[in-house]
């Protein structure tokens, strides 16, 4: 079965530094992999997905992230934070039988100081 | 870009009654829709896969006779929380794929909390 694991629960950058978040993934065949965005009572925004093809994605808002299938893994980065980035982020995985159809990593918290 | 409207975004209601959400897709045709639940400091729970015109597929452990999906049209699809209690409370999301020429792309709604008293 499929699964996301996102190891780190919460993360606090200083604004202006650089920010990785980390995200593995379960799946047999080559994934859909996405990133979502959260903020506090809000739905998800779509910051980048990956398909195939070029294994660095850039998405909004300044985000990239690098799919490494030999570390089943697809980390998401921004080089500087800004503090409007504080939110709560989703990493994503296509289930089997339905395109759209995603099973989500528990989330990363990241929280920005001035 | 594509815009899925959720309603309402806020709900109480008493223990026993039923509570209708509504998701729609605003400027696209929706065929497929998903609703996810969402407990606090969680993730998100994919629900059940609604399409229109038929039947919905709920997800293994989700009560059907209790969250009742319907998809009458292409642009909505609703969520009914029958004889609601305290353990239904939570943050109920719908997203909405959208066809496109090479890839569809599900866009998803702001979300209905709903609190059960």
């Amino acid at each position: 079965a499929q699964s996301v694991t996102q190891p780190d629960i919460h993360i606090t950058v200083s604004e202006g530094a650089s920010l990785e978040l980390r995200c593995n993934y379960s799946y047999g065949a080559t994934p859909y992999l996405f990133w979502y965005v959260q903020s506090p009572g809000q739905g998800l925004q779509l910051l980048l997905k990956y398909f195939s093809g070029d294994t660095l994605v850039q998405g909004i808002k300044g985000f990239e992230a690098e799919f490494k299938r030999s570390q089943s893994s697809f980390n998401l980065r921004k080089p500087s934070v800004h503090w409007s980035d504080a939110a709560e982020y989703f990493c994503a995985v296509e289930a089997t039988g339905g395109y759209n159809k995603l099973i989500f990593g528990a989330g990363t918290r990241l929280a920005v100081h001035p | 870009g594509a815009v899925v409207s959720q309603h309402p975004s806020r709900v109480i209601c008493k223990s026993g009654t039923s509570v209708k959400i509504e998701c729609r897709s605003l400027d696209f045709q929706a065929t497929t829709m998903f609703w996810y639940r969402q407990f606090p400091k969680q993730s998100l729970m994919l629900m059940a896969t609604s399409n229109e015109g038929s039947k919905a597929t709920y997800e293994q452990g989700v009560e059907k006779d209790k969250f009742l999906i319907n998809h009458a049209s292409l642009t909505l699809s609703t969520l009914t929380v029958t004889s609601a209690h305290p353990e239904d409370s939570s943050f109920y999301i719908c997203s909405a794929e959208r066809g496109g020429t090479f890839v569809t792309e599900a866009f998803f709604g702001q979300g209905t909390r709903l609190t059960v008293v």
